[in-house]
């Protein structure tokens, strides 16, 4: 069955970076685009950014742009989420979510991982 | 970016009655238009597609209609474990994706 297993969350101090990751399991990752997505405690769904199947074109919510760095290992199955500069408006539950054709279409979203930046 | 204005921002409702959940976006997106079902303390599930399209296993007492920058989502008969938050959420043309704020349905 499909799975999507986040990790890497945790508390981290202001300005400071964390990098997340997505295992992916029952489908084939690489035919999919992956986005991560966020949610502030007690809050809606913010869209953070989308990576193409293959790598080749990456998106960012301009909240994000320039701090943030997602990647993928097709071979390792994985995705990831890079956050420099870490500021107490990126504290949020971040999903891993699967986009079969990465316009957008979010048909399988992982459990989340917990990211708390604060002094 | 194309806003999405959603409502109401939650609502009660009784076992058995019909529920309606209204989304507009700030600019035409044809039909690209999803609705989510968020649980307490569950990642969001997708319900229904492209404005209209019922997703695989989900009940058909969901249902979703609309197209340009209106759209509506439907409970046709409420169930005890349809409480949840439900989204709506654009896709058209390139990022960002954006979300509708949020129904919170309780009984």
């Amino acid at each position: 069955q499909v799975q999507l297993v986040e990790s890497g969350g945790g508390v981290v101090q202001p300005g400071r970076s964390l990098r997340l990751s997505c295992a992916a399991s029952g489908f084939t990752f690489s035919s999919y685009g992956m986005h991560w997505v966020r949610q502030a405690p007690g809050k809606g769904l913010e869209w953070v950014a989308v990576i193409w199947y293959d790598g080749s074109n990456k998106y960012y919510a301009d909240s994000v742009k320039g701090r943030f760095t997602i990647s993928r290992d097709n071979a390792k199955n994985s995705l990831y989420l890079q956050m420099n500069s870490l500021r107490p408006e990126d504290t949020a539950l971040y999903y891993c979510v699967r986009d079969p054709g990465g316009v957008g279409y979010f048909d399988f979203w992982g459990q989340g991982t917990r990211v708390t930046v604060s002094s | 970016d194309i806003q999405m204005t959603q409502s109401p921002s939650s609502l009660s409702a009784s076992v058995g009655d019909r529920v309606t959940i209204t989304c507009q976006a700030s600019q035409d997106i044809t039909n690209y238009l999803n609705w989510f079902q968020q649980k307490p303390g569950k990642a969001p599930k997708l319900l229904i597609s492209d404005a209209s399209n019922l997703e695989t296993g989900v009940p058909s007492r969901f249902s979703g209609s609309g197209s340009g920058t209106d759209f509506t989502f439907t409970i046709s008969s409420l169930q005890p474990e349809d409480i949840a938050t439900y989204y709506c959420q654009q896709y058209d043309n390139l990022p960002p994706y954006t979300f509708g704020q949020g129904t919170k349905l309780e009984i």
